[in-house]
């Protein structure tokens, strides 16, 4: 099976500016997560989504936002964007929304704000 | 709120020791505890995951325990070898139907040959 997928890998805003990022999960999986990494702050929950629905969300402003479409795939968008906002971003898929289950990463984006 | 601490935030050791990293929680409500890898720059690679029912899980030199009660899990790596060499971060999933992966913030594990 193919992994969770991510694009793009890098990208180059600047302030202002609005983003959006893609991420497949691994075929069958119906749960996708997002979270931010940056040196700072460590890896922190972004949101869930499961059946194109946004279950949890965590403790982020409102210019992050998200969706999640019928084959899973899921994007999440960034409008103002602000030097903070630069970060890996890593989404994990996860089987049927289950917590016992494990959670697949991707490789992230790279997100860099000038 | 879910807190997740690992102690020591780095480590360096030779190559061929046995080592141990240290992952703490403060809400012992916990559905699950995962261990993950992160090389630099990189995603991160799921290692073992131990249920709350379950007290560890072994994967090849790899052998994570934990203690819900208190709060605790150890990831136990032997034989370690330079290839071992990356950031080590545990992240439990709790929060009932809200329920999220906290993160700790990581041990960076160097392995000299």
């Amino acid at each position: 099976k193919a992994g969770v997928t991510q694009t793009p890998r890098y990208l180059i805003k600047t302030r202002g500016q609005q983003v959006t990022l893609s991420c497949s999960p691994i075929s069958g999986h119906r749960s996708v997560s997002w979270y931010q990494q940056t040196p700072g702050q460590g890896l922190q929950f972004l949101f869930e989504y499961f059946s194109e629905t946004q279950r949890n969300k965590g403790n982020f402003p409102g210019r992050f936002s998200g969706r999640q479409f019928s084959n899973s795939r899921s994007e999440m968008n960034v409008s103002t964007l602000e030097l903070g906002d630069s970060a890996l971003y890593l989404c994990a898929s996860s089987p049927e929304g289950q917590v016992y289950y494990e959670q697949y990463f991707g490789p992230g984006t790279r997100l860099t704000v000038t | 709120k879910q807190e997740v601490t690992q102690i020591p935030a780095a480590l360096s050791v030779p190559e061929g020791e046995n080592l141990v990293l240290n992952c703490s929680f403060t809400d012992s409500a916990i559905y699950n505890l995962q261990w993950f890898r992160q090389d630099p720059g990189k995603g991160l690679t799921s290692l073992l995951l131990i249920q709350s029912s379950q007290r560890e899980q072994t994967s090849g030199r790899l052998n994570a325990s934990l203690d819900k009660s208190s709060g605790r899990s150890t990831l136990y790596i032997a034989a370690s070898q330079p290839g071992d060499s990356a950031t080590y971060l545990c992240a439990v999933i709790s929060g009932g139907s809200n329920y999220k992966l906290t993160f700790g913030k990581g041990t960076l594990l160097t392995v000299n040959p």
